[in-house]
């Protein structure tokens, strides 16, 4: 069981925005403002899509944006694309055990 | 531009130890503050963070793994290396090494990954 909690899938039409949650506690996504963002393609490595809760990399679309309520960072994809089709998966700092938790991942499909 | 690459044995028997080398390019492994990382994805499940090691050589480790791993690195060869003993079917799946800032806290280069498989 993932430390972090993510909804399995999400689903939009192209054009659309979609939101994918992960939600943690106080010692992790609630205490630090170090959460990150990455997607993963089939078969493919996984890449940074934002940092630091809402920061985005370099080369990395502004359709991506990411925020956080207490406990649950948000990843929000505005204007999807056929491409942004990917596992995302979120990550935490953690004052617990480990200093890293990842989510268990969310399968987001385009319509 | 910082590359990292995997490499070590496909195919590990149950019971042995599980050995990766992760060698990076295009930047010194003992320069800036980043911590150097692995994480596992078994086929068709989720990312597992298994540890890391600091550019001063201190370590963390995922607490489940913990009795299991061993990260160390070698500055003299821009490598840090993956060690997982008692290997059961369970420990199969892709291995990636990766570097974290240690100022974002977040995975800015990952290799290519290398599949491992337990089997005897």
């Amino acid at each position: 069981q993932s430390a972090l909690t993510q909804p399995a899938s999400v689903s939009g039409s192209p054009g659309q925005s979609i939101t994918i949650s992960c939600t943690g506690t106080s010692s992790d996504v609630g205490g630090y403002n170090y959460v990150s963002w990455y997607q993963q393609h089939p078969g493919k490595v996984p890449k940074v899509m934002i940092y630091e809760v809402s920061n985005r990399p370099s080369g990395v679309s502004n359709r991506f944006s990411g925020s956080k309520s207490g406990n649950t960072a948000s990843l929000t994809i505005s204007g999807l694309q056929a491409e942004d089709e990917a596992d995302y998966y979120c990550s935490s700092y953690t004052s617990s055990s480990t200093p890293v938790v990842f989510g268990g991942g969310t399968k987001l499909t385009v319509l | 531009q910082v590359q990292l690459q995997e490499s070590g044995p496909g195919l590990v028997k149950p019971s042995q130890t599980l050995s990766l080398t992760c060698t990076v390019s295009g930047g010194s492994i003992s320069s800036g503050s980043y911590y150097w990382s692995w994480i596992r994805q078994p086929a068709g499940k989720g990312l597992e963070w298994i540890g890391r090691i600091y550019t001063s050589g201190s370590t963390n480790y995922n607490p489940s793994l913990k009795s299991r791993v061993t990260i160390s690195v070698d500055t003299s060869k821009n490598q840090f290396s993956l060690k997982l003993s008692s290997v059961t079917a369970a420990d199969t799946a892709v291995y990636y090494c990766a570097r974290e800032s240690a100022q974002q806290l977040a995975l800015d280069y990952w290799g290519q990954g290398t599949l491992v498989t337990v089997s005897s």
